[in-house]
């Protein structure tokens, strides 16, 4: 079964800060994938990043960077530099590649509150 | 522009009283999918099609239904809503029939209120 812990609730930070958002996942498939979406107080939701099991590599976009590690089964995601619109609900999201990837399970997300 | 859409937006109805959520998508996009979305609980998976004529159960399907028959269009239906359900109820749709192997592309959301 797969499962997807964000076990930080509600994160506050002032703007300029740094902040890193966790997320650790459970699965027993060998290649899956993960995601980032990114739900700002309107309500709709917006994919931020896909990553394969295979590809570890730390990957950057502007301010935003995801570090994946396999042995430890995260992927979080840090801003640099936060900003008053990066206050959102982040989720974290698995997908098996295969057998079963018509699923996508979500964690319970992480409430971002950046102040100025 | 490409999106999917939802209707309604807002809906308020009571016990017992059918109702359908409209999704549909401009894409021709092979998957789509519920969810709901609970406070403390994240977004969980109803239902979910890889295509047309094809749909199958997610992690919390009771109470629910669903159809394909068309590619564009995937209602969700709940023939006697309970206030348990009240709740944020997402579509979304991805390009081919896994939901691995592309972003997914949600819709607005409907916010329903079960009295």
């Amino acid at each position: 079964a797969q499962k997807v812990t964000q076990a930080q609730t509600e994160i506050s930070v002032v703007e300029k800060e740094d902040v890193t958002l966790d997320c650790v996942y459970e699965t027993r498939d060998t290649t899956y994938y993960l995601f980032w979406y990114k739900q700002p107080p309107s309500g709709e939701l917006v994919f931020l990043i896909r990553r394969n099991s295979f590809d570890e590599q730390n990957e950057i976009s502007g301010r935003y960077s995801w570090n994946f590690q396999k042995s430890t089964s995260s992927f979080n995601f840090t801003i640099t530099a936060s900003q008053v619109v990066d206050s959102a609900v982040y989720f974290c999201a698995l997908s098996p590649a295969q057998g079963g990837s018509e699923k996508l399970v979500f964690g319970k997300g992480t409430k971002l509150t950046v102040n100025p | 522009e490409a999106q999917v859409t939802q209707n309604p937006r807002y809906l308020i109805t009571v016990t017992g009283k059918k109702l359908t959520v409209t999704c549909s998508q401009n894409m021709n996009h092979e998957y789509m999918s519920w969810y709901r979305q609970d406070p403390g609980l994240g977004l969980r998976q109803i239902y979910y099609s890889m295509n047309v004529e094809v749909t199958d159960k997610g992690d919390v399907p009771e109470g629910y239904k669903v159809s394909r028959k068309e590619k564009r269009n995937f209602p969700l239906i709940l023939e006697s809503p309970s206030p348990n359900q009240t709740s944020l109820y997402f579509c979304a749709s991805s390009l081919f029939g896994r939901a691995s192997y592309n972003e997914q592309f949600f819709g607005p959301g409907t916010r329903l209120t079960v009295l």
